[in-house]
């Protein structure tokens, strides 16, 4: 079966660190772009951050640049998130997503849309 | 940052009417727009991209149109399951990609 399945969530005081991770099975992540989408409780979806399928050129979102970041072994099949420097406005569901784009070789296309998303695991940033 | 808004909040209708849910975006985001939608307790699914092209096993009763800055999808006739938050995306522009707040549709 195709899933993402995320672990390393939980409760953290303001101003500490969490690393999350993603654990890919039923397919291959070394040919996909990768994200993290989070949704605080009762809200929308905020897109946090992409790593390229070689693991090269993250994005993150302003209000996180500088505290979290991105990177992936292909040879684990596992994307992970590092955070550091907690606010509370970080509560959220955090969820691992596949990018619909594909690489193959040196052709790679990146589309920005999400077409596989783990379950999430919850993090929650309060004293 | 490309601000997406979506009307109405809240779609009160029955199994087998038919729905319209509008995104409209701060600037041309040509027809890079999805829709995905999320039932209660669920995680998000991808149901269209690029303005018009269905996801891999999505129901014909989905569509979408639009162009530039205003997008629509539509379900012809309401399933039960239908009933959820759809949230519309671009990615014109990135980075960040961004999210409309949502739409919920729920039973009148």
């Amino acid at each position: 079966e195709v899933q993402l399945l995320e672990s390393g969530g939980g409760l953290v005081q303001p101003g500490g660190s969490l690393r999350l991770s993603c654990a890919a099975s039923g397919f291959s992540i070394s040919h996909y772009a990768m994200h993290w989408v989070r949704q605080a409780p009762g809200k929308g979806l905020e897109w946090v951050s992409i790593i390229n399928h070689s693991g090269g050129t993250p994005y993150y979102a302003d209000s996180v640049k500088g505290r979290l970041t991105i990177s992936r072994d292909n040879s684990e099949n596992t994307v992970y998130l590092q955070m550091s420097s907690l606010g509370v406005e970080d509560t959220a569901v955090y969820y691992c997503v596949k990018d619909r784009g594909y690489c193959s070789g040196t052709r790679c296309y990146t589309s920005w849309y999400f077409d596989l998303w783990g379950r999430g695991t919850p993090v929650t940033v309060s004293s | 940052e490309i601000v997406l808004t979506q009307s109405p909040a809240t779609l009160s209708l029955s199994p087998g009417d038919r729905a319209t849910l509008s995104c409209r975006a701060s600037q041309n985001v040509n027809n890079y727009l999805a829709w995905y939608q999320q039932k209660p307790g669920q995680t998000p699914r991808l149901l269209i991209y690029d303005t018009s092209n269905r996801a891999a096993g999505i129901p014909a009763r989905f569509s979408g149109s639009g162009s530039g800055t205003d997008f629509t999808l539509t379900i012809s006739s309401l399933e039960p399951e239908d009933f959820a938050v759809y949230y519309c995306q671009q990615r014109a522009s990135w980075p960040p990609i961004t999210f409309g707040p949502g739409t919920k549709v729920d039973v009148k």
